[in-house]
């Protein structure tokens, strides 16, 4: 089983619409969950972390948390062509939760 | 732009080369990390250091080895790499590893020719 598992999609979703990504994991332990953004031929850039259970919002995104269901996703309302990416889910695993852990990314197509 | 300097942004080298790629952060943080990201599979993460001392190998190869010499730089160098190690390697940052956000620098495109 992979530490941390994400759809790979592509996942295509019509301009102003919700996406919503989901990624789960496997170390029961893990504290802290991010997700980043990836354009093509670039490097990982953060847009939300979460660390309780529950709902946090910011802007258009929302990420969700259940610790007990190991599954974090992301929600994205208003969905923009300029959205289109791959999204990383990414979990601190190990013994001393050390080990920022990335899913293999879910690409997310918004088409206008 | 992150505050986290990678250089070169490419590098081309032969299997008999030795080269080293640099981090560079002056964010305050105190873990650096390095992935390799190579085309189609996820990030990998190779190493992890913490307040200079390494606190993951995760299992990379002794053609890789990584350097800290202070909290604010990280090499990995270089040597007798294989075709199949091109990819994009990536160094990120945070406070303490474990705990807050990280992040990345641009990268280094690497081929091995």
């Amino acid at each position: 089983q992979k530490e941390v598992e994400q759809n790979s999609g592509p996942l295509s979703v019509p301009e102003g619409a919700i996406a919503s990504l989901n990624c789960t994991y496997s170390d029961r332990g893990s504290q802290s969950f991010f997700w980043y953004r990836q354009y093509s031929g670039k490097s990982p850039e953060l847009i939300m972390f979460i660390y309780s259970n529950g709902d946090k919002e910011d802007g258009r995104f929302t990420a969700q948390l259940n610790k007990a269901s190991q599954y974090v996703s992301l929600l994205i309302r208003d969905s923009q062509p300029s959205d289109s990416a791959t999204y990383l889910c990414a979990v601190n695993i190990g013994e001393a939760g050390n080990m920022l852990t990335f899913g293999g990314g879910t690409r997310l197509m918004v088409k206008p | 732009e992150t505050g986290v300097t990678q250089t070169p942004r490419h590098l081309v080298m032969g299997m008999t080369n030795k080269k080293s790629l640099k981090c560079e952060q002056h964010l305050g943080h105190n873990a650096m990390y390095w992935y390799k990201q190579s085309a189609k599979k996820p990030l990998e993460l190779m190493f992890v250091y913490n307040f200079k001392e390494q606190t993951e190998n995760n299992s990379v190869p002794s053609r890789f080895s990584p350097e800290c010499p202070n909290s604010s730089h990280l090499f990995l160098h270089l040597h007798t790499l294989q075709p199949e190690d091109s990819a994009l390697y990536l160094c990120a940052s945070r406070q303490e590893a474990g705990l807050l956000k990280a992040f990345f620098g641009q990268g280094t495109r690497l081929t091995v020719v």
